[in-house]
């Protein structure tokens, strides 16, 4: 059972607003992600990181930003919301070893809705 | 661009019947795989990883893996009702790479 945390659940903003979405996780992973899904639509990695200081965007273009300044914190941003970033965001971390390969644990994710 | 290709169903199987899933992956040098559960509304949950192949058997489910032909597949028997979800699967390119890259996912419904 993975410890990792999203707040809000569901958010309903109006255009132009800035948005964080919180992402917390209690297992001390180095490795945390953002994905974005779409309703009944594939998984899309928009950011990754490594370890605190450590950010990477990822296989699909995104507008929003992130941080990790502290290794359990992983918050994303949106600095002005528009209606095309409708969607589900999912944070995960992992742990990964030789053995295991990179086992991605997910968070219950954040529904938001601009309106 | 590395693909993971899935039908994406829905696949229907009596209760009580074998399900399986198929995964073909493009690149050839991936080393590990993974097979995800996600209920609709909710997020993806880990059902089991196998990166040698052969076939892996957890309870209920069995992963295959054939590395030659590129592809990796779930086996679910005696299928539940509550197996009705979304199975996604997912790839990474080494051990520690950190990415995996996902399918679209197959659509499973167990018909009681």
């Amino acid at each position: 059972e993975a410890d990792i945390y999203q707040t809000p659940r569901y958010l309903v903003i109006g255009t132009g607003k800035k948005i964080t979405l919180e992402c917390s996780q209690t297992m001390g992973h180095d490795k945390m992600y953002w994905y974005q899904q779409d309703p009944g639509m594939e998984l899309h990695l928009i950011h990754y990181s490594y370890g605190v200081n450590s950010t990477e965007k990822g296989d699909l273009s995104s507008e929003s930003t992130v941080s990790r300044i502290r290794t359990e914190h992983f918050p994303l941003t949106l600095e002005s919301a528009r209606p095309s970033h409708t969607s589900q965001y999912l944070c995960a971390s992992s742990v990964g070893t030789a053995f295991s390969g990179n086992t991605i644990y997910f968070g219950e994710g954040s529904w938001l809705t601009v309106v | 661009q590395k693909e993971v290709e899935q039908n994406s169903g829905p696949l229907s199987v009596p209760e009580g019947a074998i399900a399986s899933l198929n995964c073909t992956y493009s690149d050839r040098g991936s080393q590990s795989f993974f097979w995800y559960r996600q209920y609709s509304g909710k997020s993806p949950e880990l059902i089991m990883f196998i990166y040698s192949n052969g076939d892996k058997e957890d309870g209920r489910f069995t992963a295959q893996l054939n590395k030659a032909s590129q592809y990796v597949s779930l086996l679910i028997r005696d299928s539940q009702p509550s197996d009705s979800a979304t199975y996604l699967c997912a790839v990474e390119e080494d051990f520690g790479n950190e990415k995996l890259t996902f399918g679209t996912g197959t659509r499973l419904t167990i018909i009681p």
